[in-house]
């Protein structure tokens, strides 16, 4: 079983679309958790932390289940620049990452 | 602030040869610095973390005699691929952490990587 597991897709959503994505992680003594942005061919770059107490910012909301090792990404009105892949990260101690296989998600006009 | 720079962008090499790539933190001093592959269609996979000053702490599976990683300052480390062969093609990312400010804390920032080719 991979360390951090999310749905690889495709995601196909129209413009305007609210889509969700969900990644679990399976080392409880992860402490740290993200959202990364992957266009083709380049790096990743940071789309948010995620808090246990969930978080937002703009058209972004994370969420975090310790209880169930889960992480959620939602992003609302999705815009066709946000077709991307989206990489799921938890980290443990001393800034390890485990990057999971990433969602793409491709927004249609 | 938090740019890494990664060079070169692209090489393509003659199978057995070296390949060294640099990586640089550009506006802050990274004490641990990070280097992944990855593959088509694949996720970033973890070779190794540097910190300034000491010898690089490998992953499983990852060979330290072929990957030499070397990290002399606090805002350089470089990767050299040693004898590389058609296998090691490959996209190379680093990345550079570990100022505990925010919102640099526990936070990875990457370089544009090197997409690697042998011939």
């Amino acid at each position: 079983r991979k360390e951090v597991e999310q749905d690889p897709g495709p995601f196909n959503v129209p413009e305007g679309a609210t889509v969700a994505f969900n990644c679990t992680y399976s080392n409880s003594a992860s402490q740290s958790f993200f959202w990364y942005r992957q266009d083709c061919r380049k790096e990743p770059k940071l789309l948010m932390s995620v808090y246990s107490s969930g978080n937002e910012d703009g058209r972004f909301t994370a969420q975090l289940n310790r209880a169930s090792q889960y992480i959620s990404l939602l992003i609302r009105d999705s815009k066709l620049s946000d077709s991307a892949t989206y990489l799921c990260v938890a980290g443990s101690g001393t800034y390890k990452y485990i990057f999971g296989t990433g969602t793409r998600l491709k927004v249609l006009a | 602030g938090a740019v890494v720079s990664q060079h070169p962008s692209w090489v393509i090499c003659k199978s057995g040869t070296s390949v060294k790539i640099e990586c640089r933190s550009l506006d802050f001093q990274a004490t641990t610095m990070f280097w992944y592959r990855q593959f088509p269609k694949q996720s970033l996979m973890l070779m190794a973390t540097s910190n300034e000053g000491s010898k690089a702490t490998y992953e499983q599976g990852v060979e330290k005699d072929k990957f030499l990683i070397n990290h002399a300052s606090l805002t350089l480390s470089t990767l050299t691929v040693t004898s590389a062969h058609p296998e090691d093609s490959s996209f190379y990312i680093c990345s550079a952490g570990g100022l505990a400010e925010t919102p640099l804390w526990d936070t990875q920032y990457f370089g544009p990587g090197t997409r690697l080719t042998v011939l």
